[in-house]
């Protein structure tokens, strides 16, 4: 079956411009999770969805970023008025679960935000 | 606050070598471990998933174990391949909604 895809792949925006980052979850899983990953680095936790429920944003940076999951599946991760630290693959990931992630995460390409 | 290191940063080892990969976190109470793996450019797949009750996971070449006590975790890698070449990222998950990743290890094998 299809995996969790993310689109698009690559963006490059200039420094104050607004980007959306899409991500497709596996049908049917309830959570969804966002990650930044920079540069040789692990990811970072940014925020969590049950369903349509965002019930942990503590890891978004700043007031710029928004997550959205509206209908209980696809889900936008909004930055606005980008900065250069603001560059970072951008991961989507979902289980099929509720709740901790105790079980595996599935892992979307990511995308690769630059901001010149 | 929770901290996950990888050691070895960087590996480079001859093809059918059997390797260690460390992992190590400063907070015992964790609900489960896992390890990771990422190619160049795509995302993180899952290779094995340690619960906290647990001591070890196998699959194939790969086994993980982990001791709670001494805030460790370690991935072994029999007979390595050149297909093994990757970054392999240790996470470690307190029981909330946050998974918290080490930096990785990327590892080299050479045919």
């Amino acid at each position: 079956g299809a995996g969790v895809s993310q689109s698009p792949r690559y963006k490059v925006a200039k420094r104050g411009q607004d980007v959306a980052l899409r991500c497709d979850p596996i049908s049917g899983h309830v959570s969804l999770f966002w990650y930044q990953q920079a540069l040789g680095q692990g990811p970072e936790f940014l925020t969590y969805f049950q369903n349509e429920a965002q019930l942990d944003k503590s890891g978004l940076p700043s007031d710029r970023f928004f997550a959205e999951r509206p209908e209980g599946s696809v889900s936008t991760l909004k930055i606005q008025r980008t900065q250069q630290e603001d560059s970072a693959v951008y991961l989507c990931a979902s289980t099929p679960v509720a709740g901790a992630p105790a079980y595996e995460q599935y892992f979307g390409p990511g995308t690769r935000l630059t901001v010149t | 606050k929770q901290e996950v290191t990888q050691i070895p940063a960087a590996l480079s080892v001859p093809e059918g070598e059997n390797l260690v990969l460390n992992c190590s976190f400063t907070d015992s109470a964790i609900y489960n471990l896992q390890w990771f793996r990422q190619d160049p450019g795509k995302g993180l797949t899952s290779l094995l998933l340690i619960q906290s009750s647990q001591r070890e996971q196998t699959s194939g070449r790969l086994n993980a174990s982990l001791d709670k006590s001494s805030g460790r975790s370690t991935l072994y890698i029999a007979a390595s391949q050149p297909g093994d070449s990757a970054t392999y990222l240790c996470a470690v998950n307190t029981g909330g909604f946050k998974t918290i990743f080490g930096a990785g290890t990327r590892l080299f094998v050479k045919a």
